[in-house]
């Protein structure tokens, strides 16, 4: 079973729509938790970390289910400047991303 | 914000050659650094943590004595891919945490290596 996984999508969503990811890691001593956001050919860039109660930036709102070793970012009235590959990263004693779920929309 | 800076974004090479590649934090100090590698349509897989003024560590599976990693500052760490193969052709990127080792990594612009 691999640390992090995600659905890889591609999910095509046209603008304005809602669209939501998971992820599950499976060491559950894993302290924290990320959401990452790659554009094509591009180095990662952090979208926002995730936090037990759950917290919302904009559009966006991650969620964490430690009992369950899932995690979940929501994108609202989605963009079309939003169409990035989305990576769930987890930290034990170092980071493991997982391999990312990517997004396309369309006008 | 903290900025950590990557040279060269693009290298082609031929196979047998070496190539360095520069990772600087350049507003913060950074005692540990990591380097990754991104295959096409892949994750990003930890090759190696960089570690100030000591060895670094690696990750299983990658050799040491080809991908050399040198932090000899708080700003500064290099990556050295020695004789290089096409199969090492990636994407390789370095990171740094700002505040501390759960926080959130920052990442080099990454260095796309080919090699012919």
């Amino acid at each position: 079973r691999k640390e992090v996984e995600q659905d890889p999508g591609p999910f095509n969503v046209p603008e304005g729509a809602t669209v939501a990811f998971n992820c599950t890691y499976s060491n559950s001593a894993s302290q924290s938790f990320f959401w990452y956001r790659q554009d094509c050919r591009k180095e990662p860039k952090l979208l926002m970390s995730v936090y037990s109660s759950g917290n919302e930036d904009g559009r966006f709102t991650a969620q964490l289910n430690r009992a369950s070793q899932y995690i979940s970012l929501l994108i609202r009235d989605s963009k079309l400047s939003d169409s990035a590959t989305y990576l769930c990263v987890v930290n034990t004693d170092k980071l493991i991303f997982g391999t990312g779920t990517r997004l396309q929309v369309f006008p | 914000g903290a900025v950590v800076s990557q040279h060269p974004s693009r290298v082609i090479c031929k196979s047998g050659t070496s190539v360095k590649i520069e990772c600087r934090s350049l507003d913060f100090q950074a005692t540990t650094m990591f380097w990754y590698r991104q295959f096409p349509k892949q994750s990003l897989m930890l090759m190696a943590t960089s570690n100030e003024g000591s060895k670094a560590t690696y990750e299983q599976g990658v050799e040491k004595d080809k991908f050399l990693i040198n932090h000899a500052s708080l700003t500064l760490s290099t990556l050295t891919v020695t004789s290089a193969h096409p199969e090492d052709s990636s994407f390789y990127i370095c990171s740094a945490p700002v505040r501390g080792n759960n926080s959130p990594l920052h990442f080099g612009n990454g260095t796309r290596l080919t090699v012919t």
